[in-house]
């Protein structure tokens, strides 16, 4: 069964510091893995998409890595700031092939709160 | 700017009643997507289309729940009738779909239902 996990399931850091949110997934044949962030009573916003032959990508203060060898990812936020606090989503897309859609499969998410 | 949109923001409403939410997707893009998120389960895809043709409903319940669009810049869900278990926010998102390689998604600010 095609599988996102995601951890950990909460995270609680202080102002300024690193952190880094971990993602597994079992799902095959991959396409492309994809983090989102959603802010509360908002919908999800892209952060970072990566093919399968990319291994990292930045976007500001975020760095996401992808391990396709072993279906891993993680995401990585530099010197947090309080408007960080979020979910933040893990999603990987099966590769349908051709033109067709590649279906989604959602991680639950990891809960990310930053204090001052 | 262009963004998705979804209306109405919040809806409550009582068991048996029926609810349409409705989403305009960004002028351009083709394909355009259901989902809906609670606590438990995360983000689920209640459907999928591609240039105004349902490709994909199988997540939603078919007895209840149907999805249109009867131009490309309005869909439409459906749920009659309503249940308290429908309670969750729903999200529309669009993309180009086949146009772009990554099939990047943009999520509206969603619709928060609740059932009494």
């Amino acid at each position: 069964k095609n599988q996102v996990e995601q951890s950990p399931q909460s995270l609680i850091i202080l102002e300024g510091k690193n952190c880094t949110l971990q993602c597994n997934y079992t799902v095959s044949p991959f396409s492309n893995l994809r983090w989102y962030k959603q802010d509360t009573g908002r919908g999800p916003v892209s952060l970072t998409i990566m093919t399968f032959s990319e291994n990292t990508k930045s976007n500001g203060r975020y760095t996401a890595t992808l391990d396709a060898d072993t279906k891993q990812s993680s995401l990585h936020i530099t010197a947090s700031q309080l408007s960080d606090s979020a979910s933040y989503i893990c999603v990987v897309i099966l590769n349908a092939g051709g033109t067709s859609y590649g279906k989604l499969t959602f991680g639950q998410g990891t809960i990310l709160t930053v204090h001052p | 700017d262009a963004r998705v949109t979804q209306t109405p923001r919040h809806k409550v409403t009582e068991m048996g009643q029926e609810v349409t939410m409705r989403c305009q997707p960004i002028l351009g893009h083709n394909t355009v997507f259901w989902y809906r998120q609670t606590m438990m389960q995360g983000l689920e895809l209640l459907a999928y289309f591609r240039n105004r043709a349902p490709l994909d409903d199988s997540g939603m319940p078919k007895d209840r729940f149907s999805a249109e669009m009867p131009d490309a810049t309005l869909a439409t869900l459906k749920i009659q009738p309503s249940e308290p278990r429908d309670s969750a926010v729903y999200f529309c998102a669009s993309g180009l779909g086949i146009g772009d390689r990554r099939n990047e998604q943009f999520f509206g600010p969603g619709t928060r239902l609740t059932v009494l």
